[in-house]
């Protein structure tokens, strides 16, 4: 069974541009998490998508959004790019959301 | 809330040599406990997970954890590394409250450096 892709994986934009992300689970899975990953906050979650729906947000920002598809890829989008913003993105993918997730790749955002 | 404390940030080890990477947890209700893996630019891969029954758990790559409830631990060990377990190891706890057993806080990580 293939696992957890994401695309791109590597990305540079500049401050004040807008990205997005793509997430596509492992294939049954209904439940997409997003962490972001930084050498100073270490891990952190962002957001949680089941059926379409948004059901747990971590402390980000606005500028911090994301959607999940009727097939369950999930994408998330970050405006108005800071330099902060520059980190490992990690989507992970589980049955329900209520047990063990498997990670992608990540992709890694620099944002200059 | 819930959080996670691995107290040792490196690890340098020996080949061969035992270690035992720490991890405590905070939660005000029952929980899921994880480690993951991190090898240089890639994502985490699954090293074991307790969800429920016996408290000594088996892992990929020879790695086991016990979970130990009244000390609010889950240390992970390996009774013999090799260089290729060089890598950076994450604890990782889900708690059974509404709403957040869909999330995972994490610990803020120990890089294992296995020498020669």
């Amino acid at each position: 069974k293939a696992g957890v892709t994401q695309t791109p994986r590597y990305l540079i934009k500049t401050r004040g541009q807008q990205v997005t992300l793509s997430c596509s689970p492992i294939s049954g899975h209904r439940s997409v998490s997003w962490y972001q990953q930084t050498p100073g906050q270490g891990l952190q979650f962002l957001f949680e998508y089941f059926s379409e729906t948004q059901r747990n947000k971590g402390n980000f920002p606005g500028r911090f959004s994301g959607r999940q598809f009727s097939n369950s890829r999930s994408e998330m989008n970050v405006s108005t790019l800071e330099l902060g913003d520059s980190a490992l993105y990690l989507c992970a993918s589980s049955w329900t959301g209520g047990e063990t997730q498997y990670f992608g790749p990540g992709t890694r955002l620099l944002v200059l | 809330a819930q959080s996670v404390t691995q107290l040792d940030s490196q690890v340098p080890v020996f080949e061969e040599a035992p270690v035992e990477l720490r991890c405590n947890y905070s939660s005000s209700v029952s929980v899921y406990l994880f480690w993951y893996v991190q090898y240089p630019n890639q994502g985490l891969q699954l090293l074991l997970k307790y969800l429920s029954g016996s408290t000594l758990v088996k892992g990929i790559n020879g790695f086991e954890a016990e979970f130990n409830k009244s000390q609010t631990s889950f240390h992970l060990r390996k009774p013999s590394v090799h260089i290729s377990d060089t890598a950076e190891y994450f604890c990782a706890v889900s708690d059974l409250g509404s709403g957040s057993a869909r999330q995972l806080t994490f610990g803020s990580g120990t890089q294992l450096t296995v020498l020669p």
